[in-house]
């Protein structure tokens, strides 16, 4: 059974209106943190929730923003997409921020037109 | 400065022989972690290994296992014996407490295509 979902697993949104991705976890983990992967490159960490206190990465745009209105939940809402936000946006939660694994969903691709 | 570095953009192995991917990383923070995580062409990020700063022995999961050699500051992965499912995008990630950062930074992978 999955433990880490994303929704959905494909997202197409037009250039410039706001977009949602959605993560939900089952394994109440205390730490739950967003991705973005660009096509070819290695995942890179936007931002996380350690239970409600929320860490953004120094050089996350302030496009991205994020909730986590519980602790099965969190969200990444793009305000304004650009083309160049197109990539696969990856959830993984963790028990605390030192835990030896982190539990990774499977991927929201998100396309901008 | 690159903290993870994967030499290896792509690899072509023979099916049933050994593979080794090659990671390398750089931090100054005594206690930190190295993993080595598979993504299909799915897109899912597969737990593979972790290897701590401070264990003693190597790590071993099944047909993987950790190549950890502290004083070079590389953590390879060894696959034995591998399989046509084992083709995929291999990145190697560490977590250290640089930076107040406690999220992985990931190399830039290495595609290992398994050939019949």
């Amino acid at each position: 059974d999955a433990m880490v979902i994303q929704n959905p697993r494909y997202q197409v949104t037009q250039f410039g209106k706001p977009v949602t991705l959605s993560c939900s976890q089952t394994l109440n983990h205390n730490v739950m943190y967003w991705y973005q992967q660009k096509s070819s490159q290695a995942p890179k960490l936007l931002f996380h929730y350690y239970d409600k206190d929320f860490n953004n990465e120094a050089d996350t745009p302030d496009n991205f923003q994020s909730r986590r209105p519980n602790t099965s939940f969190c969200f990444l809402d793009i305000r304004s997409p650009g083309l160049g936000d197109a990539a696969m946006y990856l959830c993984a939660t963790s028990r605390t921020n030192r835990d030896t694994k982190a539990f990774f969903g499977q991927g929201t691709r998100l396309t901008v037109v | 400065a690159q903290k993870i570095t994967q030499t290896q953009p792509g690899m072509f192995v023979q099916e049933k022989e050994a593979v080794t991917l090659d990671c390398t990383y750089d931090t100054s923070d005594p206690s930190y972690g190295l993993f080595w995580y598979k993504q299909p062409s799915s897109g899912e990020m597969i737990f593979l290994i972790y290897q701590g700063s401070y264990d003693q022995q190597n790590a071993t999961e099944g047909r993987y296992s950790l190549n950890f050699q502290k004083a070079r500051k590389s953590a390879n992965l060894v696959i034995s014996a591998s399989q046509l499912g084992d083709s995929a995008m291999y990145f190697c990630a560490m977590r250290d407490s640089g930076g107040g950062a406690d999220g992985l930074t990931f190399g830039k992978g290495t595609h290992l295509i398994i050939q019949p």
